[in-house]
């Protein structure tokens, strides 16, 4: 059981570059969402989905996008990279049946804007 | 609107000390508090949830409504203690907000 799953786990882009974070989960969950984690803020939500074909903003949703055509998966896509968007960006799924349903994180990806 | 605040950014104890990492939240729903703990470089693991009133590790965390406070505890940290705490509120079906993090350092 895999969990859930980020690729790449480093990644250096240069200002303007474009680039996709893949997030995947073998646990049927309906819930997946991304997160940024930088020094200080903790973590901040930045899409989240609820099923598949259902996406929504979180709290610093801007210059990036989300789609969720399968339950299985939730890219994120950086559309012009800048370097306020150097951070570890964390992809976390969880169960929305039944009550008190923990979220699950991937193991991070480390992202440099130069 | 939904709010959690750790007030400690570090937290510096001795080996063998007790520890208490702090956690208020605002919500006007019932709250579903969680703890996750994130040692160095990698994934944030669920230590706690406030239902299941279970000890992990030897942290416990009790849920005071009254004074909206998730406090997590342990009589006796130890040096594998060590780690970022992140206090966490799910709201909102299922939207969880995260608080900024408590850095604990156990000291030998």
């Amino acid at each position: 059981n895999a969990g859930v799953t980020q690729t790449p786990k480093f990644q250096v882009l240069k200002t303007g570059q474009s680039m996709t974070l893949q997030c995947a989960q073998d646990m049927n969950h309906e819930y997946m969402s991304w997160y940024r984690q930088d020094p200080g803020m903790g973590l901040r939500l930045i899409h989240y989905s609820v099923g598949a074909g259902i996406t929504d903003q979180g709290e610093v949703p801007n210059g990036y996008n989300v789609s969720r055509s399968t339950t299985e998966d939730f890219p994120l896509r950086l559309l012009s990279a800048a370097p306020s968007q150097t951070s570890v960006y964390f992809c976390a799924s969880s169960s929305t049946k039944g009550g008190n349903s923990p979220l699950h994180f991937g193991n991070g990806t480390r992202l440099t804007v130069t | 609107a939904q709010r959690v605040t750790q007030p400690e950014k570090l937290l510096s104890v001795f080996k063998g000390a007790p520890v208490e990492l702090k956690c208020n939240y605002s919500y006007s729903g019932s709250p579903e508090l969680f703890w996750y703990v994130q040692y160095s470089r990698q994934r944030l693991q669920l230590l706690l949830r406030h239902i299941s009133r279970e000890s992990i590790k030897g942290f416990t965390a009790d849920l005071n409504k009254g004074e909206t406070s998730f406090h997590l505890k342990k009589p006796f940290a130890q040096e594998e203690d060590s780690a970022m705490y992140y206090c966490a509120l799910r709201a909102d079906f299922n939207k969880f907000y995260f608080g900024s993090g408590t850095k604990l350092n156990v000291k030998p």
